[in-house]
């Protein structure tokens, strides 16, 4: 069975830093882009980067940019998601996810709350 | 950025009776590689997005058959044949064709 276990998060000032973290296994964790997604609260949601199986490649939404940086570990099966430079509009809970778009492939973590204020 | 939009945003709903959700893009979901990549989420209260349908039209694993998706290039929908009580949340369509990914408002679902 997949599981997505997120540790992290918690109360930061503005223009502070968090990192999350996200372990997962049940899956060849290796072989798989692994995806960062967010929700402000009770608001929609915005998916905010992924990455590539080795690491060597990333993508982020603009809002993000330059301030995020996602990695991953793949002998211990993690994947972090680095926050610097953090305002009130990060706030939200952020989810490391597994969406595969041509397969049955959909795994979410439980969340985790970051709160930028002062 | 493609903009989702859904509607309704709101949609009561008494158990036993259908219900139906319509999404539309800003731009063609159709991908180079021919594919239309349109994905609806359920949200249930407290709870992470939990994929229901992808590729317009299928269903991820575990998803019951009352629920149903159909459409093509700028304009989905998602049905639900008889609405359980366990189906109350929000539901997001999202398109997986374009970069950045991006999730309509949101529909809903309540029982009445």
């Amino acid at each position: 069975e997949v599981h997505l276990v997120q540790f992290g998060g918690g109360l930061v000032q503005p223009g502070g830093s968090l990192r999350l973290s996200c372990a997962a296994s049940g899956f060849n964790f290796n072989m798989y882009w692994m995806n960062w997604v967010r929700q402000a609260p009770g608001k929609g949601l915005e998916w905010v980067a992924n990455i590539h199986p080795d690491g060597t490649e990333t993508i982020y939404v603009d809002s993000v940019k330059g301030r995020f940086t996602v990695s991953r570990d793949n002998a211990k099966k993690s994947v972090d998601l680095q926050m610097n430079s953090l305002s009130a509009e990060d706030t939200g809970i952020y989810y490391c996810a597994r969406v595969y778009r041509e397969v049955d492939i959909s795994d979410w973590g439980q969340g985790a709350l970051v709160t930028v204020s002062s | 950025d493609v903009v989702m939009t859904q509607s309704p945003l709101s949609l009561p709903v008494t158990p036993g009776q259908p219900a139906s959700i319509s999404c539309r893009s800003s731009q063609s979901l159709v991908h180079s590689d021919g594919n239309t990549y349109l994905n609806w989420f359920h949200q249930g209260p407290g709870q992470s997005p939990r994929r229901l349908i992808y590729m317009v039209s299928n269903r991820d694993s575990g998803v019951p058959d009352r629920f149903s998706a159909s459409g093509s290039g700028t304009d989905f929908s998602l049905k639900i044949s008889r609405v359980e009580a366990e189906d109350v949340g929000v539901y997001y369509c999202m398109q997986h064709t374009h970069w950045p990914h991006t999730f309509g408002p949101g529909t809903k679902l309540e029982i009445k």
